[in-house]
């Protein structure tokens, strides 16, 4: 089954905790990218990565880092995660055309509560 | 920069009473705009893709049409199944591949 998977789905820590958010795709896709979902802003992207070693900021990058040594795995890592970084994470992946993605598959989120 | 916004945020609806959802955008060139569907607690799932003003494109009860500056999802006799929220999302052309999503509108379907 064509997939994006998410680990963990659920997630409590303190501040400061070093933490990775892993994301997998078995669709062979080489478009992957980062969103964080919060009431009122919507979706907004973290970082997305066109390729293996390609990767590039989105509208909120400040207090993340990614990835992408290999093409179906992108984790999200937060260093020094703070209360601000509360939020529904999804990773969602694509195949490319034309030098550019087409529509994105999502994985099924990451519930991170910062403390 | 990117600009998407949906109207209306919440919108309740009888079953078998039609109704549209709004997308306005503003994009340096448009490549592509897409439409995803998302229930409570679970990952966007992707609808449609938009490239050219006077595109539509169906799939069961909804269509999907897009002008130069908006697009709209039209819902036909909907059904409490179509309940959740809409997602519109916009692509620019370039070598940028920034999405930009609008907040969504929230869709209950009442039987």
């Amino acid at each position: 089954e064509a997939q994006v998977t998410q680990n963990p789905r659920y997630l409590i820590t303190v501040t400061g905790k070093k933490l990775t958010v892993t994301c997998s795709q078995n669709m062979n896709h080489e478009y992957m990218s980062w969103y964080r979902q919060d009431p009122g802003l919507g979706l907004r992207q973290i970082y997305y990565s066109m390729n293996v070693e390609v990767t590039d900021k989105g509208d909120v990058p400040e207090g993340y880092k990614v990835s992408r040594k290999e093409k179906r795995n992108f984790p999200l890592i937060l260093e020094s995660p703070s209360p601000n970084q509360t939020s529904l994470y999804f990773c969602a992946s694509s195949s490319v055309s034309g030098g550019s993605y087409n529509e994105q598959f999502f994985g099924p989120g990451t519930r991170l509560t910062v403390l | 920069e990117d600009q998407v916004t949906q109207s209306p945020e919440a919108l309740r609806l009888q079953e078998g009473e039609s109704s549209s959802l709004n997308c306005s955008y503003t994009v340096s060139g448009l490549r592509g705009l897409f439409w995803y569907r998302q229930d409570p607690g679970k990952g966007p799932e992707f609808l449609f893709t938009l490239y050219s003003a006077g595109e539509e494109k169906e799939k069961e009860r909804l269509k999907a049409t897009l002008t130069k500056k908006e697009s709209f999802l039209h819902i036909t006799a909907p059904k409490p199944e179509d309940s959740a929220t809409y997602l519109c999302a916009v692509q620019a052309w370039g070598g940028y591949q920034k999405v930009t999503f609008g907040i969504g509108t929230k869709l209950q379907v009442i039987p």
